[in-house]
């Protein structure tokens, strides 16, 4: 079946510093790629997502491209604030021809100190 | 902008009660779900449900059960509480296959 595979956390960073936060992934078919934020105490949002091969989603500084030779979605900002502190989940959104559902990997924590 | 509503965010009740946890969504979706999220243990999917009385169940169905009379509500039922049933409930809500996820704030849930 399909499967996610994330870095394990947590990830601490001073603010400013380079984040890159590991997703590969195996899926039948062509899945859309999701990251999404939860933030403390809260559900979690949709932050990017890609829809097909060299896709770039960008939102909020952070940036994530669909590499399909690679089978991977990682997430990356080039400047963290401390305000970024949250867990990020990598996530398939499943096909119509493959799993229906949605597929998330564990999530990585992000700690960032000022 | 989109809405997905869980009635509760905290919740305590006793073992061998009936529980019922609401979700509400105003974009009209086909696509809902109910997952439990546990430290160490992510997502996890108990049901699922992809239209109007139309159910599947996830990875974890066991002492739950769901409802989905109308297309924006989707209830999930806890036959009889137990204490491994203390977790925080996640529901979401999807246009269809392919397209993101909304989620509500979470309904956290303690069974004493």
């Amino acid at each position: 079946g399909d499967s996610v595979t994330q870095m394990e956390g947590p990830v601490t960073l001073s603010e400013e510093a380079f984040l890159t936060i590991n997703c590969t992934y195996t899926a039948t078919g062509y899945p859309s790629l999701f990251w999404y934020v939860q933030y403390p105490g809260e559900g979690l949002q949709l932050l990017l997502k890609a829809t097909k091969a060299d896709d770039k989603g960008s939102n909020k500084g952070f940036e994530a491209t669909y590499r399909k030779e690679t089978t991977s979605f990682h997430l990356e900002k080039g400047s963290v604030q401390v305000s970024d502190s949250a867990v990020y989940f990598c996530a398939l959104g499943g096909t119509s021809g493959g799993s229906y559902i949605p597929t998330f990997g564990r999530g990585t924590s992000l700690i960032v100190h000022p | 902008d989109v809405k997905v509503t869980q009635s509760s965010r905290y919740l305590v009740k006793r073992t061998g009660e009936k529980v019922f946890l609401e979700c509400v969504q105003d974009m009209d979706h086909e696509n809902m779900f109910w997952y439990r999220q546990d430290p160490g243990l992510g997502l996890r999917l108990i049901y699922f449900s992809y239209d109007v009385k139309m159910k599947e169940k996830g990875d974890i169905p066991e002492g739950y059960s769901v409802s989905r009379e109308k297309k924006e509500r989707f209830s999930l039922i806890l036959e009889s509480a137990s204490t491994n049933q203390t977790s925080m409930y996640l529901c979401a809500s999807r246009d269809r296959v392919g397209q993101p996820q909304h989620f509500g704030d979470g309904t956290r849930l303690s069974i004493l």
